[in-house]
């Protein structure tokens, strides 16, 4: 069964940092692309960012470029995303997902950033 | 960006209903669409990619149509397991973008 497990989340202060990871099972993650979604209490579904297969090309919503940071680690199946000055508005779950087509999605991984 | 409007934002249906859901494309995606469904507190779920390929698992009375700049996806007969929020989005192009959803809600 193909699955996908956010860990790293959790409460930080404005212009705090965190490192969320994403770990996949039942299928080769370096095979696909991967991508983080986000979605604040109560919103609809944001993309994030999204990275190729080997790890060459990295893409980013406009929101996050400059603070975020998309990474992976095939060797391990796991996927990262390193969030720096973190903003009241980023509060978010956010989920990790298979593929452009974004297939299947982790539980999520909730970053409150409050002071 | 491409801008993913879908309609309605709300609707209210009852068990045994036929139900469609519209998202259009600010531009041409081709047929780069997949929807999504989302119950409260849960993870999203893939339904269908490619506008109209259905997910692996995902029941046939979940279809969806369309290329271009219009989709819909249709619940045959609405169950009670299906009242939940719908969003559709593209693929064709970085930043790839979600509609704003549709709650179905059971009248």
């Amino acid at each position: 069964e193909l699955q996908l497990l956010e860990s790293g989340g959790g409460l930080v202060q404005p212009g705090g940092s965190l490192r969320l990871s994403c770990a996949a099972s039942g299928f080769t993650l370096k095979n696909y692309a991967m991508s983080w979604v986000r979605q604040a209490p109560g919103k609809g579904l944001e993309w994030v960012s999204t990275i190729s297969a080997g790890g060459s090309s990295t893409y980013y919503a406009d929101s996050v470029k400059g603070r975020f940071t998309i990474s992976r680690d095939n060797s391990k199946d796991t996927l990262y995303l390193q969030v720096n000055s973190l903003r009241a508005e980023d509060t978010a779950m956010y989920y990790c997902a298979k593929d452009l087509i974004l297939s299947p999605w982790g539980q999520g991984a909730l970053v409150t950033v409050s002071s | 960006d491409i801008q993913m409007t879908q309609s309605p934002s709300s609707l209210s249906a009852s068990v045994g209903d036929r139900v469609t859901i519209t998202c259009r494309a600010s531009q041409g995606i081709n047929n780069y669409l997949a929807w999504f469904q989302q119950k409260p507190g849960k993870a999203p779920k893939s339904l269908i990619y490619a506008a109209s390929s259905l997910q692996s698992g995902v029941p046939s009375k979940f279809s969806g149509s369309g290329s271009g700049t219009d989709f819909t996806l249709t619940i045959s007969s609405l169950q009670p397991e299906d009242f939940a929020t719908y969003y559709c989005q593209q693929y064709h192009t970085y930043p790839l973008t979600f509609g704003g959803g549709t709650k179905v809600e059971i009248k």
